[in-house]
């Protein structure tokens, strides 16, 4: 059985940084066709893509937030550390991390396996 | 960055109808689109991957179209437990898994 557990602090003050912790289990995250990202979402708002970390420790970042960005991953954990400087309100949200996984052919990226998200609130 | 647009924002159905859901990509993504169904309070779910696969144990009557641009999600006959928020999300390029804005079916 998959799972995946996001944990780390539920307040985070201005300017401070955020570090978030993806645990898994049911996968390895040295298998060649999985990999995890992170999303969040505001209260009452759409998801948005953070990062994501790739099986070869490739990583990608979304364009508005990369300089605030790092991901690293702990295979022998199982663990991939999402860390988000210089925190804000606006940051306020429900962070998930999920697998993605690919098709028998290893293409068309997708996120099958989701955790249950964690609220980070942004406040002095 | 390729962005992601989706019509309705919102839409009121009754149980038994057939809903459509479009969700159109800024650029050319051939069929590397995924949809998710989100309740309240829960992470979201995947519902079909590569604009047209059904994922394991999702139910037969979503179904999935589209390439390029252009793409929809279908419910044949609406249920009760699928009042929900559905997204559209584009896996073709890095940096991107962009997501669209989302569409809220409620009860009508």
């Amino acid at each position: 059985q998959v799972t995946l557990k996001e944990s780390g602090p539920v307040l985070v003050k201005p300017t401070e940084t955020l570090t978030l912790t993806c645990t898994v289990s049911g996968f390895s995250l040295s298998n060649a066709r999985m990999g995890v990202s992170w999303i969040r979402q505001p209260p009452g708002k759409a998801l948005e893509w953070l990062a994501h970390i790739f099986s070869d420790d490739e990583k990608s970042y979304a364009t508005s937030l990369k300089s605030r960005l790092t991901l690293s991953k702990d295979t022998s954990r199982s663990q991939v550390v999402l860390t988000m400087t210089n925190m804000d309100p606006v940051d306020t949200a429900t962070y998930y991390c999920a697998r993605t996984s690919y098709d028998s052919f290893g293409y068309y990226p997708h996120f099958d396996s989701w955790g249950q998200g964690t609220l980070v609130t942004v406040s002095s | 960055d390729i962005q992601m647009t989706q019509s309705p924002s919102t839409l009121s159905a009754s149980v038994g109808d057939r809903v459509t859901i479009t969700c159109r990509a800024s650029q050319t993504i051939s069929s590397y689109l995924n949809w998710y169904q989100q309740k309240p309070g829960r992470a979201p779910k995947l519902l079909i991957y590569a604009a047209s696969s059904l994922q394991s144990g999702v139910p037969s009557r979503f179904s999935g179209s589209g390439s390029g641009t252009d793409f929809t999600l279908t419910i044949s006959s609406l249920q009760p437990e699928d009042f929900a928020t559905y997204y559209c999300q584009q896996s073709y390029s890095i940096p991107g898994f962009t997501f669209g804005p989302g569409t809220k079916v409620d009860i009508k």
